[in-house]
């Protein structure tokens, strides 16, 4: 298995571009996120989906949009980029949403934002 | 609303060392916690899971604890390893309707040779 995997690694965006963050695990996990993280703020939940078709806010979503079109997928859309959201995004997976699941994280894409 | 708080915010410590990370958290409706570790640069990964009908876990060097009453966890390494210096983060899975893990900021831990 290849876990969860993220692309791009790495991108710079200009103010006001947009862009997907591809994210894709191959569990066949129910449970997907996406969380932001930025020095001294620690890791913030976005988004989230319990399976395909389902999404919800988590504690920081506005300017992010995301689809659960296939349970393999969570794409998350950044729509205008600003440089508020220049950090490091990461994804992650686990089978079910509660329960004693781990949850397993990619390795993140870095954001830059100008 | 879930607030985590990990003390001390770094460490750092001579190879050998036993050593305890501490985590806090305010609301112990709580499915479970987890203890990860995330290198420089790198995503995280999950060291260990306790539930919250437990009191510890072990993984090797690593025992983790938890008191849901009182809202704390704690995370030994002992004998201590340059190859454990890294950031240590615990995340408790929330009830609630929405579950969620929530973030403590971490604790870097350096281990000196």
């Amino acid at each position: 298995n290849a876990g969860v995997t993220q692309t791009p690694k790495f991108q710079v965006l200009k103010t006001g571009q947009s862009m997907t963050l591809q994210c894709a695990q191959d569990m066949n996990h129910e449970y997907m996120s996406w969380y932001r993280q930025d020095p001294g703020m620690g890791l913030r939940l976005i988004h989230y989906s319990v399976g395909a078709g389902i999404t919800d806010q988590g504690e920081v979503p506005n300017g992010y949009n995301v689809s659960r079109s296939t349970t393999e997928d969570f794409p998350l859309r950044l729509l205008s980029a600003a440089p508020s959201q220049t950090s490091v995004y990461f994804c992650a997976s686990s089978y079910t949403s509660f329960g004693g699941e781990t949850q397993y994280f990619g390795p993140g894409t870095r954001l830059l934002v100008l | 609303k879930q607030e985590v708080t990990q003390i001390p915010a770094a460490l750092s410590v001579p190879e050998g060392e036993n050593l305890v990370l501490n985590c806090s958290f305010t609301d112990s409706a709580i499915y479970n916690l987890q203890w990860f570790r995330q290198d420089p640069g790198k995503g995280l990964t999950s060291l260990l899971l306790i539930q919250s009908s437990q009191r510890e876990q072990t993984s090797g060097r690593l025992n983790a604890s938890l008191d849901k009453s009182s809202g704390r966890s704690t995370l030994y390494i002992a004998a201590s390893q340059p190859g454990d210096s890294a950031t240590y983060l615990c995340a408790p899975l929330t009830q609630g309707g929405s579950e969620k893990l929530v973030f403590g900021k971490g604790t870097k831990l350096t281990v000196n040779p």
